[in-house]
């Protein structure tokens, strides 16, 4: 079946950029999606991309796609305290509301001074 | 608008007992959904739904029912609560359109003794 996988965690230095790294399985994925966990709370999307774009950059955030590889990754430039929170990959095969989403198990980013 | 909310934020139960969480947006979206969130597992899809009267498994759905009777409410019930139902819950909601994007509520963590 689809899988999402990303690596657990990852710990920079306050302002480092930040590259959090996602694999996926499925080649019929038609957006795929950066969501942030904050503690206590539930997940906000943060950015997504398109799988016919190979960059999407939004402010200090730029995503890349490498659909040959099913590579995404996620930059943060200029890392901050406040990016602390776990960030979650995910992808989905659909154009609908009710297209399957497959979530990945999320990475913790640490910042440290 | 107060988004997607869910009650209660913390709950203990003994084994064997029943209960029923609640999960309710005011955004008018058709499309909901419960996950259950497991440390290193991600999120994995209970239950969703396309609209009212309509319902239907995701990925783990034993040991759990739904029900949509309005757009805006969508519970979720726990039959006969075991220890493997301990878990983060979330609820979410998306509108019908373009890249389904999923607004999370805050979560409800759940103990079964």
């Amino acid at each position: 079946g689809e899988d999402v996988e990303q690596s657990l965690f990852l710990s920079v230095r306050e302002r480092d950029s930040s590259v959090i790294n996602c694999t996926y399985t499925d080649s019929s994925s038609t957006y795929l999606y950066w969501y942030k966990q904050e503690p206590g709370a539930g997940l906000q999307l943060l950015t997504y991309i398109f799988s016919n774009m190979d960059m999407k950059q939004d402010q200090r955030l730029t995503v890349l796609l490498n659909k040959k590889d099913k590579h995404l990754s996620l930059r943060i430039a200029d890392t901050q305290t406040g990016d602390s929170a776990i960030y979650f990959c995910a992808e989905s095969s659909g154009y609908s509301s009710a297209s399957k989403i497959i979530f990945g198990s999320g990475t913790r980013l640490s910042i440290r001074p | 608008n107060a988004g997607v909310t869910q009650t209660p934020k913390f709950q203990v139960l003994k084994t064997g007992q029943s209960m029923t969480l609640q999960c309710a947006q005011d955004m008018n979206h058709e499309y909901m959904s419960w996950y259950r969130q497991d440390p290193g597992m991600g999120l994995r899809l209970i239950h969703y739904s396309v609209g009212a009267g309509i319902t239907d498994q995701g990925e783990v759905p034993n040991g759990y029912n739904v029900s949509r009777s309005t757009t805006e409410d969508f519970p979720l019930r726990l039959l006969s609560a075991a220890p493997s139902q301990t878990s983060v819950y979330f609820c979410a909601s998306s509108p019908v359109g373009t890249y389904n994007e999923q607004f999370f509520g805050p979560g409800t963590r759940l103990t079964v003794l």
